[in-house]
C-alpha cells in the first residue's frame, strides 16, 4: 500500500525557518518525481515545489522561489521542504503527493506563521 | 502561468441526479508527448485531496464509473451520472502540463 507521511508541524515566527519531511512507502521511491502542495486555511490548493527522481530538476511556484528549497534522499524514502524567511502567507497545510498525476497524496501537515 | 477556470464554484444537487463542473484553461494543455496533462481531484471534509481522473478521462482504480472526465485541449468537464452522499466535497481540477502546474479554484458539491 502506497503511503506518505508528512511531519515537522508547528508555529514558527516571521523572518523564521522551518522544514517538512514526507516519508514514503510502497512503492520505489527513487523511481518518482515527487511534488510539495499546500492549502492556506479556508482555501483552495496552490503547487509549489516538484523534485525529479534523481534531483536534476527542481521547479518552483513563483510564491516560493528563493526562499523555499525542495530536496530528496532516495536512501531513506525521504522528501524534504526547507523553508526559509517565512512570511504569514505561507501559513498553510503542506501535503505532499507523488509523481506528475498527484496519483498518491499524503495526510498533509499544518505549519503556522505567527508572532 | 496557466488559468484554471472552474465553473460553477457551488453546486447542490440531490441524490441521483447528475452534476456537470467545467474547467477551463487559459492555454491548451496538450503536451510536447502528445498527451492532456488534466486531473480531477475530490477533497472531502477534513481529508487530503484525492484523484478521480487522469490524463483527462482515465479513471482512477476503485472510483466508480458514475464519474466521467472529458475534454480536450483547453475545455474540459468532470460528470457525474448520479450524485451518491460519498460524492460530497470540493473538487478540483489541476493541469500537469506547464510549470508552474495549477488548479483550479474549486466547486463545492452540497446535497439539495
Amino acid at each position: 500500500e502506497v503511503q506518505l507521511v508528512e511531519s515537522g508541524e508547528g508555529l514558527v515566527q516571521p523572518g523564521s525557518s522551518m522544514k517538512l519531511s514526507c516519508v514514503a512507502s510502497g512503492f520505489t521511491f527513487s523511481n518518482y518525481g515527487m511534488n510539495w502542495i499546500r492549502q492556506a486555511p479556508k482555501k483552495g490548493l496552490e503547487w509549489i515545489a516538484l523534485i525529479y527522481y534523481d534531483s536534476s530538476s527542481k521547479y518552483y511556484a513563483d510564491s516560493v522561489k528563493g526562499r523555499f528549497t525542495i530536496s530528496r534522499d532516495n536512501s531513506k524514502n525521504t522528501l524534504y521542504l526547507e523553508m526559509n524567511s517565512l512570511r504569514s502567507e505561507d501559513t498553510a497545510m503542506y501535503y505532499c503527493a507523488r509523481g506528475g498525476h498527484f496519483d498518491y497524496w499524503g495526510q498533509g501537515v499544518m505549519v503556522t506563521v505567527s508572532s | 502561468d496557466v488559468v484554471m477556470t472552474q465553473t460553477p464554484v457551488s453546486l447542490s444537487v440531490a441524490i441521483g441526479q447528475p452534476a456537470s463542473i467545467s474547467c477551463k484553461s487559459s492555454q491548451s494543455l496538450v503536451g510536447t508527448s502528445g498527451k492532456t496533462y488534466l486531473n480531477w481531484l475530490l477533497q472531502r471534509p477534513g481529508q487530503s485531496p484525492k484523484r478521480l481522473i487522469y490524463l483527462v478521462s482515465k479513471l482512477d482504480s476503485g472510483i466508480p464509473d458514475r464519474f466521467s472526465g472529458s475534454g480536450s485541449e483547453t475545455d474540459f468537464t468532470l460528470k457525474i451520472s448520479r450524485v451518491e452522499a460519498d460524492d460530497l466535497g470540493v473538487y478540483y481540477c489541476l493541469q500537469g502540463t506547464h510549470f508552474p502546474y495549477t488548479f483550479g479554484a474549486g466547486t463545492k458539491l452540497e446535497l439539495k
